[in-house]
């Protein structure tokens, strides 16, 4: 199995910092990375995929890179509602999902 | 707008059995594989099961090694409906469960589109 290594697992920003989170796959997964945010009570929301490819309706200022083992999601200013939690996902082993364990983003 | 609507939760002793269903409109059903995820109380999510976007017994069906031999996926394409059996439940089976529509390769294959969610709890 593709285990995917996050870090880290929690982090304090401010509004405005730029944040940037890590999630390194066991074996070269090509560019079949996603990334996820979650709130509290909530469904994940797609928010990359394809490692750097923003899904419609997500906001510019979230940014993903990386390919073979190493990727990264960025957020270039936190806002206020980013403050969630964020999972990567890979999707090269059909359809052996596997998520990382996930990214607390909160208020500093 | 696209939507998918789990139900079927609640609480069940161990060894006990559950179906849950996930209701699906907005979009064509039967194009897309499905998937359910899971994610236990304070904890990360944890990929389930797939079903690919037949609903025959021509179906790819694929399962995580921790609910293997216990549950079942099935579609109903008529019904616009996704289901999980789930048999033999035990206690760390508590959790969320999401069905999950998956993107195919356009969108490299994400889970782009989630439910709300339903709530299995195993507890005696």
């Amino acid at each position: 199995d593709i285990q995917m290594t996050q870090s880290p697992s929690s982090l304090s920003a401010s509004v405005g910092d730029r944040v940037t989170i890590t999630c390194r796959a066991s074996q070269s997964i090509s560019n079949y990375l996603n990334w996820y945010q979650q709130k509290p009570g909530k469904a994940p929301y797609l928010l990359i995929y394809g490692a750097s490819t923003l899904q419609s309706g997500v906001p510019s200022r979230f940014s993903g890179s990386g390919s073979g083992t190493d990727f990264t999601l960025t957020i270039s200013s936190l806002q206020p509602e980013d403050f969630a939690s964020y999972y990567c996902l890979q999707t090269y082993k059909i359809p052996m999902y596997t998520f990382g364990r996930g990214t607390k983003v909160e208020i500093k | 707008e696209v939507y998918l609507v789990e139900s079927g939760g609640g609480l069940v002793k161990p060894g006990g059995s559950l179906r849950l269903s996930c209701a699906a409109s907005g979009f064509t059903f039967s194009s897309y594989p499905m998937n359910w995820v899971r994610q236990a109380p304070g904890k990360g999510l944890e990929w389930v099961s797939f079903i690919s976007s037949s609903s025959s017994s021509t179906s790819f069906i694929y399962y995580a090694d921790s609910v293997k031999g216990r549950f079942t996926i099935s579609r109903d394409n008529a019904k616009n409906s996704l289901y999980l059996q789930m048999n033999s439940l035990k206690t760390e089976d508590t959790a969320v469960y999401y069905c999950a529509r998956d993107g195919g390769q356009q969108l490299a294959y994400s889970m782009d589109v989630w439910g709300q969610g339903t709530t299995v709890i195993v507890s005696s």
